[in-house]
């Protein structure tokens, strides 16, 4: 997917153990967004941002945590693992001119809390 | 009652089939947007809509605005559109997004 670089694409992580999702654009858009996708659900917002310092929590915050120090770089934190954290990750900005345009997913991390 | 409802949850079609997905929201949006996940999990953007109809190659989309309600439409199916195709109205400077409708086009 053209200027969205997500990672890692799966990773298996223990009960309480803390990792990063990473999600990286070099389309200098203000927004972006942090979904799950849990199986036979539609995305849910986790958290978003429309600018570098400025972050708001979506529909599922808890349990999640994010920082945008630059354009490019939102990152997603989880800091105490759970299974009901268990789910498919996405990070998606809009491409086109101004916030309503075309948008733009990572592939996705497969997340397992086990 | 959700946002944003897609109908139907699932559709199988013939190859070379017309099918219509229906959206209907509930919120005030200032765009919608139609979405394409694969099985293989990935998603690809196909349309933002604000109002009217847009057309690429054999999908078409349309919506109106008044009546809070959306339809993709795409002609003369093929194996290869098998996949769930997603609605989601932006609104508030968020997207909100339907459960999906999974569709699997038999040759």
């Amino acid at each position: 997917n053209a200027g969205v670089t997500q990672t890692p694409k799966f990773r298996i992580l223990k009960i309480g153990q803390s990792m990063t999702l990473q999600c990286t654009q070099d389309m200098n858009h203000n927004y972006m967004y942090w979904y799950r996708q849990d199986p036979g659900m539609g995305l849910k917002l986790i958290y978003y941002s429309v600018g570098a310092g400025i972050t708001d929590k979506g529909e599922v915050p808890n349990g999640y945590n994010v920082s945008r120090s630059t354009t490019e770089d939102f990152p997603l934190r989880l800091e105490l693992a759970a299974p009901s954290q268990t789910s498919v990750y996405f990070c998606a900005i809009p491409g086109g001119v101004g916030r309503t345009g075309e948008l733009f997913f990572g592939e996705g991390s497969r997340l397992t809390v086990l | 009652k959700n946002e944003v409802e897609q109908s139907p949850q699932n559709l199988t079609a013939q190859e070379g089939e017309f099918i219509t997905i229906n959206c209907s929201y509930s919120v005030g949006i200032s765009a919608l947007h139609w979405l394409q996940q694969h099985p293989g999990g990935g998603i690809v953007s196909l349309f933002m809509l604000s109002s009217g109809k847009k057309k690429h190659g054999r999908l078409i989309a349309t919506i109106n605005i008044q009546e809070k309600h959306s339809s993709l439409h795409i002609t003369a199916s093929h194996p290869r559109d098998s996949a769930v195709y997603i609605c989601a109205p932006f609104a508030t400077n968020k997207l909100i997004f339907g459960t999906g409708t999974l569709l699997a086009v038999q040759p």
